[in-house]
């Protein structure tokens, strides 16, 4: 089964400052997909950012963009030009791309404050 | 513009009382889900359909039962509350098979249940 490791349970950064967030898996999957979620105080899940692992090229949107290694299963997830409206739960999750499709399954969250 | 709702928002039981979630999303997914989510723990899978009139089990099934009898909705259901389903609840949907899918899933607002 696959399984999605944040090492971080909280993180803080100053405001207009940068901020890179772990994530790691385990999958003996070739082919799958990646995602960060957000979770502000208002509990409304937002979806980040994905990354499609037969993509070389590290997805970015906007000032969040992500360090995807493949071979070494890791999904970082970095905010450049922190506001503190980011301040928020992120989760990291996984999905194969084969026949266990069905499901999401996520890190246990890194909480990220935002000091002014 | 609903997306997926889920109702009621907030619901506090006593030991032993049953209730249903009710989620609905308007968005003609084929895929749903019901995640709960913990401190510290992340998102976990409760039960999950792949259409209408299926459903299956996810990593923490026990105690609740779903039903799906129409594509829309997605149901879950406590028989017999206790203490240990204080959680915060998640319904979940994805887009139809068959169209270029990254798997993002679209959240619903979440329900805050207390077993007391």
């Amino acid at each position: 089964a696959q399984t999605v490791t944040q090492s971080q349970p909280e993180m803080s950064v100053q405001e207009a400052e940068t901020v890179t967030l772990s994530c790691t898996y385990d999958t003996s999957e070739s082919d799958y997909y990646l995602f960060w979620y957000k979770q502000p105080p208002s509990r409304q899940m937002i979806l980040v950012i994905r990354q499609e692992a037969y993509k070389q090229q590290n997805a970015t949107e906007n000032r969040f963009s992500v360090n995807f290694q493949k071979a070494a299963k890791s999904f970082s997830l970095k905010i450049s030009d922190s506001q503190l409206g980011d301040a928020a739960m992120y989760f990291c999750a996984y999905r194969s791309a084969g026949g266990s499709n069905y499901k999401l399954t996520f890190g246990k969250g890194t909480l990220l404050t935002v000091n002014p | 513009n609903a997306g997926v709702t889920q109702t009621p928002k907030f619901r506090v039981l006593k030991t032993g009382q049953s209730m249903t979630l009710l989620c609905a999303q308007d968005m003609n997914h084929e895929y749903m889900y019901w995640y709960r989510q913990d401190p510290g723990m992340g998102l976990r899978l409760i039960h999950y359909s792949v259409g209408e009139g299926t459903t299956a089990k996810g990593e923490v099934p026990d105690g609740y039962n779903v039903s799906r009898l129409k594509k829309q909705n997605f149901l879950l259901g406590l028989e017999s509350a206790a203490p240990s389903q204080t959680s915060v609840y998640f319904c979940a949907s994805r887009k139809p098979l068959g169209t270029k899918n990254t798997g993002e899933l679209f959240f619903g607002e979440g329900s805050r249940l207390t077993v007391l």
